[in-house]
């Protein structure tokens, strides 16, 4: 079955510290990969996608990520994290040869002063 | 301002009722999509919509049902069928199908809750 995992349900960092939020895949083909920011009671907001190419990319607010196609994953990254990041995170993989995306379960990160 | 809009914000309903949860988009985009979150389970596929006129259930389509006779509208009914409708509904849109590796955008999302 395909499938995205977010194996961590919460992320704890001080702020001004280096966040990492993990995601690992199983999908057929090649994926495409994204990530989607959600504050309470919003919708998603899009941050960040690998297509093709350089595995490092860049997204909005400082965010980062890098594609490790050996190991299947595609974690989130920030330098230094703000109190202002604090929210939940969902990681989101398209199948090769699929239309739709499968998402993962979402990981809150909390950022304390 | 070009988005997408869902409405209500918030919906109540009563248990053996029919409700329509509304989603409109002016960004001109082909493909819409509805998206059901419950805690700590992600997001779930209802139904996706490529073109007007057609579209395709996914992964929970069990007591939805949906049209798309225009290109910016994609109304979502949630029937009696559906035991356990509770839940934060999201709406969806992106310009080509997800296969072209377009991201796809969110409506600000309807709670629904079956009083």
């Amino acid at each position: 079955a395909q499938s995205v995992a977010q194996p961590e349900d919460q992320v704890n960092v001080a702020e001004g510290n280096p966040l990492t939020v993990k995601c690992t895949y199983s999908v057929s083909g090649n994926p495409y990969l994204f990530w989607y920011v959600q504050y309470p009671n919003r919708g998603l907001q899009f941050l960040l996608k690998y297509i093709t190419g350089d595995n490092l990319v860049k997204g909005s607010y400082g965010f980062e990520a890098e594609f490790n196609k050996s190991q299947t994953s595609f974690h989130l990254k920030k330098p230094s994290a703000l109190v202002s990041d604090s929210a939940l995170y969902f990681c989101a993989v398209r199948p090769g040869g699929y239309n739709k995306l499968i998402f993962g379960a979402g990981t809150r990160l909390a950022v304390h002063p | 301002d070009g988005g997408i809009t869902q409405s209500p914000k918030y919906l109540f309903r009563k248990e053996g009722q029919n409700v329509t949860l509304s989603c409109e988009q002016n960004l001109n985009h082909d493909a819409m999509y509805w998206y059901r979150q419950d805690p700590g389970q992600g997001l779930r596929l209802i139904y996706y919509s490529q073109i007007v006129n057609d579209f395709q259930k996914g992964d929970i389509a069990e007591g939805y049902s949906v049209s798309r006779e225009k290109k910016e509208s994609f109304p979502l009914t949630v029937t009696s069928a559906q035991k356990n409708p509770t839940a934060f509904y999201l709406c969806a849109s992106s310009a080509r199908r997800v296969t072209d590796g377009t991201e796809a955008f969110f409506g600000q999302g309807t709670r629904l809750t079956v009083v």
